[in-house]
Formats: structure tokens, sequence, C-alpha cells
């Protein structure tokens, strides 16, 4: 079954230092996203990305967060500056064209942000 | 989106039937009722998805009654792996709803 892939699995970073989380969708899929989850609370959506650009962000995703699909199959996350409570676990989704009702979003693995 | 509104947590043993209720009483009418879960430093897994009545498949069934105000999520002969949180989401079927929002979902404990 294909499946949604991030790297790294875990990245400890300083503060202030700029980082790059790494997708890789499912093939054919054509929406992508990403959502985070700080340790104890609940999955919180950062950005959607749709054609090439980013069809909603929410608050949280501020001028230190950007994204890129650079290629064919990747789709990353950059944060310019992290901060001490950029640490959490942040999760790459995407879901295909034909699934008009937007909820059947299949998320990957995760990467594990530690700011110190 | 309708606001939906879970049980923190609930407790079962391996073999017993699991049924989890949501209560979204400001459903619309293009929403559809989904389910997710979520194990342990995983991202969430979809579930089960459905608008009215009954949908069943491989993992688990869904129960929605007819004013949709409510679903229930029934899994079947829980075992130990099953021990996760589960989501209940509400949204609109149509164009412009991309993003899923989560609350803070049930936190199903399977013992032994």
């Amino acid at each position: 079954e294909p499946e949604v892939t991030q790297t790294p699995s875990h990245q400890v970073t300083q503060m202030g230092q700029e980082v790059i989380l790494r997708c890789v969708p499912i093939s054919n899929h054509l929406y992508f996203y990403w959502y985070r989850q700080i340790l104890g609370q609940k999955v919180e959506f950062l950005v959607s990305f749709y054609n090439n650009e980013i069809s909603e962000k929410s608050e949280i995703f501020d001028d230190q967060f950007s994204v890129e699909r650079p290629d064919g199959s990747n789709f990353t996350l950059k944060i310019r500056s992290t901060k001490l409570e950029d640490s959490a676990m942040y999760f790459c989704a995407s879901r295909p064209k034909e699934d008009r009702h937007g909820e059947t979003q299949y998320f990957g693995p995760g990467t594990r942000l530690l700011v110190l | 989106l309708a606001k939906t509104t879970q049980p923190i947590s609930m407790d079962s043993y391996e073999g017993q039937e699991v049924n989890i209720t949501c209560s979204h009483n400001n459903i619309a009418t293009n929403d559809y009722i989904t389910w997710y879960q979520q194990f342990p430093s995983q991202g969430p897994r979809f579930i089960i998805q459905g608008y009215k009545t009954k949908v069943t498949n491989e993992v688990a069934s869904l129960f929605i009654p007819a004013d949709r105000k409510s679903s229930t999520l029934s899994l079947p002969r829980v075992s130990l792996s099953d021990t996760a949180v589960y989501y209940c989401l509400v949204g609109d079927l149509s164009g412009g709803y991309n993003k899923l929002i989560f609350g803070a979902g049930t936190r199903l404990a399977v013992h032994p």
C-alpha cells in the first residue's frame, strides 16, 4: 500500500536555526498538508497546498514558516528561525484529487522536532 | 465546521466490542462524519467515513441516526493493538473544505 514518508524522523536543533522537514506524498495525490502536534496536545492544522500554491494556512503558520514543492515528489516545510515553542511532532499529509470530501487524508509517520 | 463532543477516555478488555459516541448537534446538510485513529508517536490514520445510516468496513462500523446529531464508532472484538486515540471529525463534502480540525479525541485503553 502506498504511503506518505517523512524525513528525518527526529531532528534536534538550536533556537534560531533553520530547519527543513521533508515529505514525499503518495505519488498520484494532488493536495498536500502540514500539521503539528505538541506533546500531549491536539493535532493542529498548519497549511494546505494545491497546484503549487498555498490554499489555506492557520494562524500558527506565520512568516517564519514556508512550504515548497521543489520537484514532482517532495514537499517541504521550512522554519526559518526556530523557537522553543516550535518543538512538536510535524505531520505531512496528502489526499487524492478524486476524494472530493476532503476528509480522507493520508498522514506520514511524522518528524519529531526538538528545539533547544 | 460542526463542533464535536466525545468522551475523553474509555477502557475496555480484549475481545469486547467498543462503542465510541460522538455528538455533533450543529452538523450541516453537506457535512460528512469521519473517524481517525492515532497510535502514540504516529500520524492519524483514516478509519471510516459516513453520511447517514450505517457504514461498515474491515476495521469498524459507523452508526449514524436519522437526525445525524450523533454518531457511534463500533470496534468489534478489540485487541491490545487497538489502544489509541480516536477522533471524530465533521466537515463539508463540497469544495473548499481542505483542512482537518482535530479535537482532543477519545483515548481508548484496551486491557488484557
